[in-house]
């Protein structure tokens, strides 16, 4: 089994900040099928990157994913009071497939 | 527009079983894998199963492997999930989410359901 590991646990930013979220893998991610999550109280998880670097549909620019292996980057380059939540990364290309404990981004 | 909608939770006693049910609309949806995810009570997501476009393949995780079963039915659009000797850490928000293509690996979720909650407790 593949373990994500999010760092840090709690993000403490402004708005107009950027926030640079790290995930860590046990082992390497096959053809970065990596994939990354947000989720503000009382919803669903929204789909934000995957293929580690491919932004989802309607997905602002400001948020970017970076690496490969085992280590990836989820980058807000400036944060947008709505961007204030947790965000997950997911390994889909194993099974099981996982997530990892997730990032809280809250205002500081 | 894709909607994916859970049923079937609830309050049910340890070792007791409890089917849930996701309608899926606004795609062709044996096209795509499905998954079952769940998020117990201020917790992280975590992945519980999920099967190909055809059945063909099929997956647990290990926690609810042996206890858990997985099923679609095309024709009607639905996904299953048969849970059966509940414990206490089952108790969690089970969420639906669509892969973004047929196979069980390789494909992220795209589209997510609000979720149905499952609560065993005696």
């Amino acid at each position: 089994e593949i373990v994500l590991t999010q760092s840090p646990g709690t993000l403490s930013l402004s708005p107009g900040e950027r926030a640079t979220l790290s995930c860590r893998a046990s082992q390497s991610v096959s053809s970065s099928y990596l994939a990354w999550y947000q989720q503000k109280p009382g919803q669903a998880p929204r789909l934000l990157i995957y293929a580690a670097s491919s932004r989802a549909t309607g997905i602002p620019d400001r948020f970017s994913g970076s690496g490969s292996g085992t280590d990836f980057t989820l980058t807000i380059s400036r944060l947008e009071p709505e961007d204030f939540a947790v965000y997950y990364c997911q390994q889909y290309g194993s099974s099981p497939l996982t997530f990892g404990g997730g990032t809280k981004v809250e205002i500081k | 527009e894709v909607q994916l909608v859970e049923s079937g939770g609830g309050l049910v006693q340890p070792g007791r079983s409890l089917r849930l049910s996701c309608a899926a609309s606004g795609f062709t949806f044996d096209d795509y894998a499905m998954h079952w995810v769940r998020q117990a009570p201020g917790k992280g997501l975590e992945w519980v199963s999920g099967i190909s476009w055809n059945s063909g393949s099929i997956g647990y995780a290990d926690s609810v492997k042996g206890r858990f079963t997985i099923s679609r039915d095309n024709a009607k659009n639905s996904l299953y999930l048969q849970m059966n000797s509940l414990r206490a850490e089952d108790t969690a928000l089970y969420y639906c989410a669509k892969a973004a293509g047929w196979e069980l690996l390789r494909y992220y979720f795209d589209y997510w359901g609000q979720g149905t909650l499952v609560t065993v407790s005696s």
